[in-house]
């Protein structure tokens, strides 16, 4: 199957900073791509949709100014965390969307980036 | 009231025993349907998928869908230890996975040797 990798894979940094999270897709493009958050014993809940050259799509109680998304390429896109806070630790999850023939679109998803703010 | 729900568990089998996970939704309009295995700190992979009612099974893994009942299944027979994780239903209106995926809350599963 296809392969999507992150990077970095594990990152902590202090209050405040901002930290970039990129999303690959190795062995195909992606038109979309899709960024999910995950908390302990919880499950994956969509942040935002990204097309590639156009902005991002946030659901409802996502703050779009504090998680930047930019998909400048058919094979990466990037979330930042802006200023980030201690809440904002979580482990933070891409899916890339593989066009399919006959509507079998599949997602493919990353191992997923741990964010601990201090 | 979530659009989906699912028991999470922990649910601890011994090896080779048949484990039933559940999930039941609200969403009449939800027409696909996925099975996803999350081991710890990893990101899901894709086990199942069903589209709209029926079964599908695959190996030791076996997706049920019952629209009317708004109730979907998945059973693994002959559970192995390699099998403990994290399952994740999920469901989308349309597409097949390329469209917004809403996720249940997942089961831990526990696999005793």
């Amino acid at each position: 199957g296809a392969v999507v990798s992150q990077h970095p894979s594990w990152v902590i940094c202090k209050s405040g900073t901002s930290v970039k999270i990129e999303c690959r897709s190795l062995d195909f493009q992606a038109t979309t791509m899709f960024w999910y958050r995950q908390f302990p014993k919880q499950s994956l809940m969509l942040m935002a949709t990204s097309n590639e050259g156009s902005k991002a799509t946030y659901e409802q109680g996502v703050e779009k100014d504090k998680f930047l998304i930019n998909h400048a390429s058919l094979t990466l896109s990037t979330l930042t965390v802006t200023s980030a806070h201690p809440e904002d630790s979580s482990f933070y999850i891409c899916s890339a969307r593989a066009e399919g023939s006959g509507g079998t679109d599949t997602q493919y998803f990353g191992p997923g980036t741990r964010l601990t703010v201090l | 009231q979530k659009e989906v729900e699912q028991d999470p568990g922990p649910l601890s089998v011994p090896e080779g025993a048949i484990v039933s996970l559940n999930c039941t939704y609200s969403n009449s309009a939800f027409q696909y349907f996925m099975w996803y295995r999350q081991y710890s700190r990893k990101g899901p992979e894709l086990l199942m998928y069903t589209y709209s009612s029926g079964n599908k099974e695959d190996g030791r893994f076996t997706a049920q869908v019952d629209k009317s009942s708004k109730y979907i299944s998945l059973f693994i027979r002959d559970s192995q230890p390699s099998d403990s994780a994290t399952y994740l239903c999920a469901m989308t209106g349309f597409g097949y996975q390329g469209g917004k995926l809403i996720f249940g809350q997942g089961t831990e599963l526990s696999v005793k040797p």
